[in-house]
């Protein structure tokens, strides 16, 4: 896969700072995303998701926009907090195809 | 909400011998599973897709004959990694979907195979 060899790119940011993580995505036709949040030696766990219908997306303290366009996906999470520390997926997925697709990941540090 | 309990959590094995995990989804019909591989610091790769009743769709370079997966019920899909040798070891990660939910993963399998 285009991850093997590859370190998973870091953010570090202090307690209460805004955090940002990008995703580019491949298919044009991908019309579903989700984030995950992984933390080590569990499953992903749900964060958000959008479909293509929208550009923009709030949960709670996060997040996410969608821009068709670039083919690109943004998490961004508010007021973020050491227990916000763990590896960030995007996943893609399209209306008729059952399978998603995960990116490569980004590590999330976040100091006290 | 959607569970999914997958088993067992970790597993030491000697090369050559078969290993099986089971995936089950707790409170819903997962009409769809799938499983997925994770080597550290990388991404989840899908393996393969498997509805209930039918034979599991292997993604391009995933042995079928090697990663044997059964959805016998639509509670439960087993991977069987067979003849396991020491570049199997990875993180096993399973998903299930149903019609009225989204994707539901489970905890994983940490695999070391010796």
């Amino acid at each position: 896969g285009e991850s093997v060899g590859l370190h998973l790119p870091t953010l570090s940011v202090q307690e209460g700072d805004n955090s940002i993580i990008n995703c580019a995505y491949s298919n044009s036709a991908s019309d579903y995303f989700i984030w995950y949040k992984q933390e080590s030696g569990k499953g992903p766990q749900f964060i958000i998701d959008i479909r293509s219908n929208m550009d923009k997306r709030q949960g709670q303290r996060v997040t996410v926009l969608l821009n068709k366009t670039v083919k690109h996906l943004s998490l961004q999470i508010a007021a973020t907090q050491p227990g916000d520390s763990a590896v960030y997926f995007c996943a893609e997925g399209a209306t008729g195809f059952q399978k998603l697709v995960f990116g490569t990941g980004t590590r999330l540090l976040v100091s006290p | 909400g959607a569970v999914v309990s997958q088993h067992p959590s970790w597993v030491i094995c000697k090369s050559g011998t078969s290993v099986k995990i089971e995936c089950r989804s707790l409170d819903f019909q997962a009409t769809t599973m799938f499983w997925y591989r994770q080597f550290p610091k990388q991404s989840l790769m899908l393996m393969a897709t498997s509805n209930e009743g039918s034979k599991a769709t292997y993604e391009q370079g995933v042995e079928k004959d090697k990663f044997l997966i059964n959805h016998a019920s639509l509670t439960l899909s087993t991977l069987t990694v067979t003849s396991a040798h020491p570049e199997d070891s990875s993180f096993y990660i399973c998903s299930a979907k149903g019609s009225n939910y989204g994707y539901t993963f489970g905890s994983g399998t940490r695999l070391t195979v010796v």
